[in-house]
């Protein structure tokens, strides 16, 4: 089976931190995704990758980055967490374009930013 | 763009009734359409999907959908629900020839004994 991995289930951090957030596929697949979740909002997109050291801006991409330094691994990053920014992180991968697959998702990550 | 918009947030039924969960969407070009469900503490996982063919597509756990270009819907069914159905499901839609998907809001199903 793919498998997405998100690095941690929950996590705390303090306003004004750097906070790193991080995913490994292990299917070679090219594309990557970062997504939050929020009740009543769904899933949005922050950013996209197509491959290693590409990335695209999503539809809410103000404050975060994201780095892709390998294919199987697609961090993102919050600059300076506010409490805004407190959420479901969902991360996902698929083959690209052209492929009618879906998207694999890892388990998420449950970040407080108090 | 394209765009999704499920028309209820939530959806209370009893076990072994039958329920739809409704999906709209927009798009000026042909997408693929897709329903995942996701359970408690859980990620999303693919329920179905509809790339082109016969409109009526099943997927697992007993669900079923009908695409319908001229109403660009793309409704979610299941005969019979159970409990253990009680979870939150989301109609997403991505474009031919582009890898990024949208997402509808998501419809929690609930399912009383």
């Amino acid at each position: 089976d793919v498998k997405v991995t998100q690095s941690s289930r929950y996590l705390v951090k303090r306003t004004g931190e750097k906070v790193f957030l991080e995913c490994v596929q292990d299917m070679d697949h090219e594309n990557m995704f970062w997504y939050r979740q929020d009740p009543g909002l769904g899933l949005r997109l922050i950013y996209f990758s197509y491959d290693v050291k590409m990335k695209e801006k999503g539809d809410i991409p103000e404050g975060y980055s994201v780095s892709r330094e390998k294919k199987e691994r697609f961090s993102l990053i919050l600059e300076s967490a506010s409490t805004n920014q407190t959420s479901m992180y969902l991360c996902a991968s698929s083959f690209p374009t052209g492929a009618s697959y879906g998207y694999t998702f890892g388990s998420g990550t449950r970040l407080t930013v108090v | 763009a394209q765009s999704v918009t499920q028309l209820d947030s939530q959806v209370p039924v009893f076990e072994e009734a039958p329920v739809e969960l409704r999906c709209n969407y927009s798009s000026s070009v042909s997408v693929y359409l897709f329903w995942y469900v996701q359970y408690p503490n859980q990620g999303l996982q693919l329920l179905l999907k509809y790339l082109s063919g016969s409109t009526l597509v099943k997927g697992i756990n007993g669900f079923e959908a009908e695409f319908n270009k001229s109403q660009t819907s793309f409704h979610l069914r299941k005969p019979s629900v159970h409990i253990s159905d009680t979870a939150e499901y989301f109609c997403a839609v991505r474009r031919y020839n582009n890898n990024d998907m949208r997402f509808g809001a998501g419809t929690r199903l609930t399912v009383k004994p």
